[in-house]
């Protein structure tokens, strides 16, 4: 049972917009910065978002993420099928002291 | 360039002792600490602790402490994770990862290191 909660998966055609969310507590998104992971089958999580919506050169514009409270969400514009990824959001917790994840988003480009 | 390259794959028994690593390269070792997360189908990704140069700066998540432990070298830029206990429960994929603070983490990740236990 992760912290964070995402939706398990979502789903959308090439060059549509999709948005991924990611709830958590005031221990965690809400007092701290959200990461965006991307990762494919077989390799390590990319940092894809950090700081809530800056992007890490080499990561497209497409990519774009905001918080507001305790929630956050991961947006992509213009999808490829090549994003067809698992999507991790993670905050640091100050109860935990150390990060707490999400359960992983798997997109699926139709 | 930045690497973290960690060790390879282990198959072990329970109750038998493992001792996995993260070689670093390519930065300022000093500057930043190692994390340790693990992966399995049904948990996820969860952070297990974070190594610092002194042992006793180290945090465990709860769900592990006790049962792992974790070391750096600075002298081989190499961090470490230890089990003398293990588990069925244990089989899982490990990664390395560095981070600076609490709002810039896990930038780089090793390549990730298969641990297989059974009985």
């Amino acid at each position: 049972q992760s912290v964070l909660t995402q939706p398990p998966s979502t789903s959308a055609t090439p060059g549509q917009r999709v948005t991924i969310s990611c709830s958590g507590s005031s221990s965690n998104i809400g007092s701290n910065s959200v990461i965006w992971f991307q990762q494919f089958p077989g390799t390590a999580p990319k940092f894809l978002i950090y700081t809530n919506d800056k992007r890490p050169s080499g990561v497209p514009d497409r990519f774009s993420g905001s918080k507001s409270g305790t929630s956050a969400s991961l947006a992509i514009n213009g999808l490829q099928s090549d994003d067809e990824a698992v999507y991790y959001c993670a905050a640091w917790d100050g109860s935990l002291n150390g990060p707490v994840f999400g359960g992983g988003t798997t997109l699926t480009v139709l | 360039e930045v690497q973290l390259v960690q060790s390879g794959a282990e198959v072990k028994k329970t109750g038998e002792s493992l001792k996995i690593s993260c070689k670093a390269s390519g930065y300022s070792f000093r500057s930043y600490w190692i994390g340790w997360l693990r992966q399995t189908p049904g948990q996820g990704l969860e952070w297990m602790g974070t190594a610092y140069l002194d042992d006793s700066d180290n945090r465990y998540s709860p769900s592990f402490r006790g049962h792992v432990t974790m070391s750096v070298d600075e002298s081989t830029t190499t961090a470490f994770l230890q089990w003398n206990n293990l588990k069925a429960s244990d089989t899982a994929m490990y990664y390395c990862a560095r981070g600076t603070s609490s709002w810039f983490f896990f930038d780089y990740w090793g390549q990730g290191t298969p641990v297989t236990v059974s009985s």
